[in-house]
């Protein structure tokens, strides 16, 4: 099946900085979906974007299908912003399943 | 507040009982999945169901059965459980199937312990 993998697994920033996780994945996707964990265990859907750029906030992602990645970029980061960022596809074969990579856990420090 | 509601939020049993986990999905979804999160394997998919019916399996035992309802919730059932089982279950709905394009939705899970 479709291999997900997220860089990095860990990141701790100060307050105020920008950061960039990734997801690479191992095959051509229907569907590629970011998701946040928060310290409560919610997991939050952020973006739907197997192609492209779009920004909600202070968040934005780029996917390049062609490439296999997809980049989220948090700028000016905040505490709240801590928890888990997971990535998840669907690859083209048709599994209609979402699979999600291991995560990046981020940890911003006042 | 993604709309999915999913209860009970805690449990707490023992070796060798059963649990029936439940799911509401979101106004409108017609699709339901369950997931399992383990801090060894992450987040596993179980089982999808569309309107009613299986759509896709997963990494699912033979021990754990689902079914989706009429009226679109969905129950997960675990039995003869074992310490391993113990783990966050996720539901997550969506309109159709991921596989149209649909982003899924959440609920706030609910944590198993089995001790």
């Amino acid at each position: 099946g479709i291999q997900v993998e997220q860089s990095p697994p860990d990141l701790i920033l100060q307050e105020g900085a920008n950061s960039t996780l990734r997801c690479n994945f191992s095959d051509s996707v229907n569907n590629l979906q970011w998701f946040h964990q928060n310290p409560w265990g919610q997991l939050i859907n952020l973006f739907y974007i197997p192609s492209g750029t779009k920004q909600n906030g202070r968040l934005s992602v780029t996917t390049v299908a062609t490439e296999r990645y997809s980049l989220l970029y948090i700028s000016s980061s905040q505490t709240t912003d801590s928890g888990v960022y997971f990535c998840a596809v669907e690859s083209k074969g048709g599994s209609e399943k979402l699979v999600f990579g291991k995560g990046t856990k981020l940890t911003v420090n006042p | 507040d993604s709309g999915v509601t999913q209860t009970p939020k805690h449990l707490i049993t023992a070796t060798g009982q059963r649990v029936t986990l439940r799911c509401s999905p979101r106004s409108g979804d017609l699709s339901v999945y369950w997931y399992q999160q383990s801090l060894d394997q992450g987040l596993q998919f179980l089982i999808q169901y569309y309107n009613g019916e299986e759509r896709a399996k997963g990494n699912i035992l033979e021990r754990f059965s689902a079914q989706q309802f009429p009226d679109l919730h969905s129950e997960l059932n675990l039995s003869s459980l074992e310490l391993g089982d113990s783990a966050l279950y996720f539901c997550a709905s969506s309109r159709g199937a991921v596989a149209t394009n649909e982003k899924l939705f959440f609920g706030s899970g609910t944590q198993l312990s089995v001790l």
